[in-house]
């Protein structure tokens, strides 16, 4: 059975700080998709990225870089110098047949001005 | 474009009592889902559809139904209210073939 475990339950840094928050996955399936979920305080879920099974080459956007490792099961998130919009709730999912995503327990970031 | 749109935003329902939560989504998506995410928790699927007249059950059906008569309407329906269903419920779609889920601003619902 797919599933997702997200170790930090809550991480706090400094503005311009860069973190990093992790995401292990758990599936037998060989072609699956992983996904990070962005859920500010307003409380709406924000699709940041999805990652294909077979795609592992990692990915920068802005700010935001993604490391897909299939040898470690892990798909981890980078915020480079952090901001205090940055502040949230974050997801990491899993989905094996595209019906069925399964999230993580989420990381509350907080990042302090 | 409006995506997805969920009513209502926030409800007080009394145990026993039924409501149905609604969700339209305006981008032609056939596929459709129902999350619950309780406080400090994940989202867990409920139901979800991958088109009109085809439903099934996700990790936590007990206690909801649903139906998709259009595309663009996926309502979710709780029959008989219980404390245990208290929780936020996030309505999500998605195109075929593109797999990232869309999310609905969600329904928060009390039930005492």
């Amino acid at each position: 059975a797919q599933k997702v475990t997200q170790a930090q339950t809550e991480i706090s840094v400094v503005e311009k700080e860069d973190v990093t928050l992790d995401c292990v996955y758990e599936t037998r399936d060989t072609t699956y998709y992983l996904f990070w979920y962005k859920q500010p305080p307003s409380g709406e879920l924000v699709f940041l990225i999805r990652r294909n099974s077979f795609d592992e080459q990692n990915e920068i956007s802005g700010r935001y870089s993604w490391n897909f490792q299939k040898s470690t099961s892990s798909f981890n998130f980078t915020i480079t110098a952090s901001q205090v919009v940055d502040s949230a709730v974050y997801f990491c999912a899993l989905s094996e047949d595209n019906n069925d995503m399964r999230f993580g327990a989420g990381t509350r970031l907080t990042v302090k001005p | 474009n409006a995506g997805v749109t969920q009513t209502p935003k926030f409800r007080i329902l009394k145990i026993g009592q039924s409501m149905t939560l609604q969700c339209t989504q305006d981008m032609n998506h056939n596929y459709m889902y129902w999350y619950r995410q309780d406080p400090g928790m994940g989202l867990k699927l409920i139901y979800y559809s991958v088109g009109a007249g085809i439903t099934d059950k996700g990790e936590v059906p007990n206690g909801y139904n649903v139906s998709r008569s259009t595309t663009e309407d996926f309502p979710l329906r709780l029959e008989l209210a219980a404390p245990s269903q208290t929780s936020v419920y996030f309505c999500a779609s998605r195109a075929a073939r593109i797999y990232e889920q869309y999310f609905g601003p969600g329904t928060r619902l009390t039930v005492t």
